[in-house]
């Protein structure tokens, strides 16, 4: 079965800090990978994906994540994270299903707080 | 423009009721998501339906209906709430072809 493991379940640090965030899924096939922010009180947004190409894919708001197959992994990267980022973080991996359709499978999620 | 909405955001209710959450998608999208956070946040999925065919279904008490009259709607009707059904149900949508969700802000469901 298709899964998502997050390591990191509450990460803690200080403005400018440099953040990174595991990430590893279990699937065999082609995969669509994701990075969802949820900031306190609010829905989810897409920080970033990664379809195929450059396996560095470049976010919002400073964010980036490496796929690295080999290690089935695609970990959240910021060199110099700011209070605003507090949030929940979400690693998703997309699998398909019966009928050629997709179901979005999410991580535990990791709490970061990054304090002022 | 809210491209996913749903209604109503907060909801509080005795254990026994019966209530319904809508969600409405103005993206052109052809499926459609419902999504349960619990209190630890994880995200299970629960239901999906493309152009109102269920296509997931995952395992999820009889009491929960998904409705889904045309593709931008999809409702969630849960009958007979339990103290466990308290979350925040999330209705997401997206276009097949690529997986990316787009999320609605939430209905917080708590069961007294």
């Amino acid at each position: 079965a298709q899964s998502v493991s997050q390591h990191n379940h509450h990460v803690i640090l200080s403005e400018a800090a440099s953040l990174e965030l595991g990430c590893n899924y279990s699937y065999g096939g082609t995969v669509n990978l994701f990075w969802y922010v949820q900031y306190p009180g609010q829905h989810l947004q897409l920080l970033l994906k990664y379809f195929s190409g450059d396996p560095l894919v470049k976010g919002i708001k400073g964010f980036e994540a490496e796929f690295i197959k080999s290690k089935f992994s695609f970990n959240l990267r910021k060199p110099s994270v700011q209070w605003s980022d507090t949030a929940e973080y979400f690693c998703a991996v997309n699998a398909r299903i019966s009928g050629g359709y997709n179901k979005l499978i999410f991580g535990a999620g990791t709490r970061l707080a990054v304090h002022p | 423009d809210t491209a996913v909405s749903q209604t109503p955001k907060y909801l509080v209710t005795q254990m026994g009721n019966d209530k319904s959450i809508k969600c409405e998608q103005n993206l052109g999208h052809d499926t459609m998501y419902w999504y349960k956070q619990d209190s630890k946040k994880f995200l299970k999925i629960m239901f999906s339906y493309n152009n109102k065919e269920l296509i997931i279904n995952e395992t999820v008490p009889n009491r929960f209906s998904p409705k889904s009259p045309d593709k931008a709607h999809l409702n969630l009707h849960i009958n007979s709430l339990e103290l466990g059904d308290s979350a925040v149900y999330f209705c997401a949508s997206s276009q097949e072809n690529t997986g990316e969700l787009f999320f609605g802000e939430g209905s917080r469901l708590t069961v007294l």
